[in-house]
């Protein structure tokens, strides 16, 4: 099915581990995006792509990196995790410079 | 910068009653788009407002905009189980914001 894929679902990982977040969209979209989902909050944007080669920082990117690979592929990487980290991190995709159209199934990260 | 504020933030509704959500936001906008989770799962895209006075619905749900007032609302119609999920408003000015979400249940 047509959409946006994210890897792994579900990650645990020790403080001052690495890892990376994995997006990929099959809808030929321009722009990607990365937010993270606290309970009891929206929403928040971490980075965003709005074309390829490009990335820009939302409100919350400290603790982040992203790379725009190509016009398929929008991954999000934690250098060194802290527990403050720990949420449900959605990447999306959308035509348009700011505005997410298709999300992902979510990446749920627990950090000890 | 732009604030986003649902109200209600629980909401607990019996089968067949009307109740609506509020979205109020802090600066000037005429774009609003309202989401739909279910739990554990993604958002779904449900309206995009695009103008003052904007109305749009589908199904048991309307949702209109009053840029004015900056105040959208989403209206719910003689509820049904289904329609138990959170509902956010995410409102665009130069990035795009969204309210906390507004956690529906619905009971028979």
């Amino acid at each position: 099915n047509a959409g946006v894929t994210q890897t792994p679902k579900f990650q645990v990982l020790k403080t001052g581990q690495s890892m990376t977040l994995q997006c990929a969209q099959d809808m030929n979209h321009n722009s990607m995006y990365w937010y993270r989902q606290d309970p009891g909050m929206g929403l928040r944007l971490i980075y965003y792509s709005a074309s390829e080669g490009t990335t820009d920082k939302g409100e919350v990117p400290n603790g982040y990196n992203v790379s725009r690979l190509n016009k398929r592929e929008f991954s999000l990487r934690l250098e060194s995790a802290a527990p403050s980290q720990t949420s449900v991190y959605f990447c999306a995709s959308g035509y348009y410079d700011i505005r997410p159209q298709h999300f992902g199934d979510g990446t749920r990260l627990s950090i000890l | 910068e732009l604030k986003v504020e649902q109200n209600p933030l629980f909401l607990s509704m019996q089968e067949g009653k009307n109740y609506t959500i509020y979205c109020n936001y802090s600066t000037t906008s005429d774009r609003l788009y309202w989401y739909r989770q279910d739990p554990g799962k993604s958002l779904e895209s449900l309206f995009v407002l695009l103008s003052n006075g904007a109305v749009k619905q589908e199904g048991r749900l309307m949702a209109s905009l009053d840029t004015k007032a900056r105040l959208s609302t989403l209206h719910i119609t003689a509820a049904v189980h289904d329609l138990s999920a959170t509902y956010f408003c995410a409102v665009e000015n130069n990035d795009m914001r969204f309210g906390a979400g507004t956690r529906l249940t619905v009971k028979p």
